[in-house]
């Protein structure tokens, strides 16, 4: 069974830090995702990682694929209250390659 | 391209009525997938088409839920009997045949169980 583990759940930051939040799967994936998700709102693609070593990144948003340590990192740089949400990572399992498996999430808020 | 439409975008049943929700995917993508969100959670996937054949189904889909593609274009997801364990935020999500990889959700219909 595919298991995705996000690690921390909860994140309090003050505007200005950096941090990095960690996302680790147990078995051998293709693709992995990472998708914000404002309250009450669906769900907003931000990366989508191809391949060992990928690195994509987007304003303060930086994003890398370990896929030999299996581990993904969603790392954010000089946060600003805008970046406070539950950012979500997801790893394709199944046999068509395109079934989507979660984490339960990363919960952000920046403080000022 | 306005994205993933879904309808209706709330619900309220009573315990042991039928629903169906629609997902219009965006118009050039012919995969389509169902997803299934309780608070606090990420989303658990039920579902997955590409064109009007249903190629994946998760154990999570019970007997009491279909979903169907009749044309390849919009998909309808039906739940009999409704459990209030069935209260859920139901999310659409659609992605381009080739190099799709992206999953475009839609804003998803959540589904109160009385």
């Amino acid at each position: 069974e595919l298991k995705v583990e996000q690690n921390p759940l909860f994140l309090s930051m003050q505007e200005g830090k950096n941090y990095t939040i960690y996302c680790n799967y147990s078995t051998t994936s293709d693709r992995l995702y990472w998708y914000r998700q404002d309250p009450g709102k669906s769900l907003e693609s931000l990366f989508v990682l191809l391949s060992n070593g990928a690195v994509k990144q987007e304003g303060r948003l930086m994003a890398s694929l370990d896929t030999k340590a299996r581990l993904s990192t969603l790392h954010i740089t000089a946060a600003v209250h805008d970046l406070s949400a539950t950012y979500f990572c997801a790893v394709v399992f199944g046999n068509s390659g395109y079934a989507l498996n979660f984490g339960k999430g990363t919960s952000l808020l920046v403080t000022p | 391209d306005t994205g993933v439409s879904q309808d209706p975008r709330h619900k309220i049943t009573k315990r042991g009525q039928n629903v169906t929700f629609r997902c219009d995917p965006i118009s050039e993508h012919n995969r389509l997938y169902w997803y299934r969100q309780t608070l606090g959670q990420g989303p658990e996937f039920l579902t997955y088409f590409q064109n009007e054949a249903q190629l994946e189904k998760s154990r999570l889909l019970s007997d009491r839920f279909s979903a169907e593609r009749p044309k390849g274009s919009f998909s309808t997801l039906e739940i009999q009997r409704t459990e209030q364990g069935d209260s859920a935020m139901y999310l659409c999500a659609s992605s381009k045949s080739r190099g799709g990889y992206e999953q475009y959700f839609g804003p998803g219909t959540r589904l109160t169980v009385t």
